[in-house]
């Protein structure tokens, strides 16, 4: 079945340094893919998204890439702040009913 | 426009109880989907209801069973609890693919 993997963490790093967070998937079709962000004590929030080939999703500083010949769309951000510590989730969704598959998370710790 | 709330927020239950929680989605937002998120096993979908009917179900046990209203609001019940379905229980609500989580309810079963 369709699965996400993504970095395992927690991942810790100083104010200002480069971000990336690995995510790669196994999908039969063409899903479309998500970052979701999950701030303490909060639901999720989608963080960006692409749903075809080649896309790149962007918000806040943050971009990803749909790489479908590596199965991958890894997250970055060229300056992380402290207010970025989260829990970053990669997901996929292969058709529209809004059945989503998340990967396990990463936790990011950003250091004043 | 209101978020989904989800209620109750926190809760503590026994082995063997029976537990409801209850997902108010946006206005306007027909699907409703529930995820379990626990630190071992991250976000695992539970169901999805589409204007009162369920379209899509996760592999869990029978014990977890849900139900969407009219005016679209959804009830997930676990019943006989175990000691492993501690966990934050997220309702999600959706009118175009896009997911809109609430907060969470937060189980746990001593």
């Amino acid at each position: 079945g369709d699965s996400v993997t993504q970095m395992e963490g927690p991942v810790t790093l100083s104010e200002e340094a480069f971000l990336t967070i690995n995510c790669t998937y196994t999908a039969t079709g063409y899903p479309s893919l998500f970052w979701y962000v999950q701030y303490p004590g909060e639901g999720l929030q989608l963080l960006l998204k692409a749903t075809k080939a080649d896309d790149k999703g962007s918000n806040k500083g943050f971009e990803a890439t749909y790489r479908k010949e590596t199965t991958s769309f890894h997250l970055e951000k060229g300056s992380v702040q402290v207010s970025d510590s989260a829990v970053y989730f990669c997901a996929l969704s292969e058709d529209r009913d809004d059945k989503i598959i998340f990967g396990k998370g990463t936790r990011l710790h950003i250091l004043p | 426009k209101a978020g989904v709330t989800q209620t109750p927020r926190y809760l503590i239950k026994t082995r063997g109880q029976q537990v409801t929680l209850s997902c108010s989605p946006i206005s306007g937002h027909r699907s409703v989907s529930w995820y379990q998120q626990t630190p071992g096993q991250g976000l695992q979908f539970l169901f999805e209801y589409f204007s009162e009917t369920q379209r899509n179900k996760g592999n869990f046990p029978g014990r977890f069973s849900g139900r969407q209203f009219s005016n679209s609001r959804s009830e997930m019940n676990v019943s006989t609890l175990e000691l492993g379905d501690s966990a934050l229980y997220l309702c999600a609500s959706s009118d175009t693919g896009e997911l809109f989580f609430g907060e969470g309810s937060r189980l746990t079963v001593l």
